[in-house]
């Protein structure tokens, strides 16, 4: 069963342009998760989709948004690029998250930098 | 709020040696806990998750988790080099769409 996918992996944009990154799930999960991570910190929760639905957000502004389609793919959009918006940004496909035993599985993510 | 407390380390075990990792949570309602390893710019892979009290083995690794302490550790035994990572604990409570995260522990295993 192929793993998590990522497009693109690597990313270069400059100040105030934006940024579409994708994710496509692993074949049967329906619950696609959204991390940002910056250079030694923690995984920072940007939002969740299960079937074409958000139903969580992290704290975050309105500029980072997302989608997800009826095939579970799912797609963030970074509007108005700031340098600080430069991370390794994953994404994490599970069954379906709040099960008792449900795990995440992440894709190689998306290096984004700023400039 | 929600919290997931892990030692940010690093944590320096010689090779061979036993590591434990150790992670604290603040809702009792939590039900389901993994342990995740992420190389320095790769993206975390599942270790092992646990739900129950007690014991949960997995070849070298060992999760052991205590409700009434709310504490969930991982045991690594027989140490090696390539265990050198950062682990991420990550807790899920039913009905909460999303896993709480600890900052990581960067363990380091010296030759």
């Amino acid at each position: 069963k192929a793993g998590v996918t990522q497009t693109p992996r690597y990313l270069i944009k400059t100040r105030g342009q934006q940024v579409t990154l994708s994710c496509s799930p692993i074949s049967g999960h329906r619950s696609v998760s959204w991390y940002q991570q910056t250079p030694g910190q923690g995984l920072q929760f940007l939002f969740e989709y299960f079937s074409e639905t958000q139903r969580n957000k992290g704290n975050f502004p309105g500029r980072f948004s997302g989608r997800q389609f009826s095939n579970s793919r799912s797609e963030m959009n970074v509007s108005t690029l700031e340098l600080g918006d430069s991370a390794l940004y994953l994404c994490a496909s599970s069954w379906e998250a709040g099960g008792d035993t449900d795990t995440q599985y992440f894709g190689p993510g998306t290096r984004l930098t700023v400039l | 709020q929600k919290e997931v407390e892990q030692n940010s380390g690093p944590l320096s075990v010689p090779e061979g040696a036993i590591a434990s990792l150790n992670c604290t949570y603040s809702d009792r309602g939590s039900q389901s806990f993994f342990w995740y390893r992420q190389y320095s710019g790769k993206s975390p892979e599942l270790i092992m998750f646990i739900y129950s009290n007690g014991d949960k083995e997995d070849g070298r690794f060992t999760a052991q988790l205590n409700k009434a302490s709310q504490y969930v550790s991982l045991l690594i035994r027989d140490s090696q080099p390539s265990d050198s990572a950062t682990y991420l604990c990550a807790v899920n409570t039913r009905g909460n769409y999303q896993l709480i995260w600890g900052a990581g522990t960067k363990l380091i295993i010296k030759p």
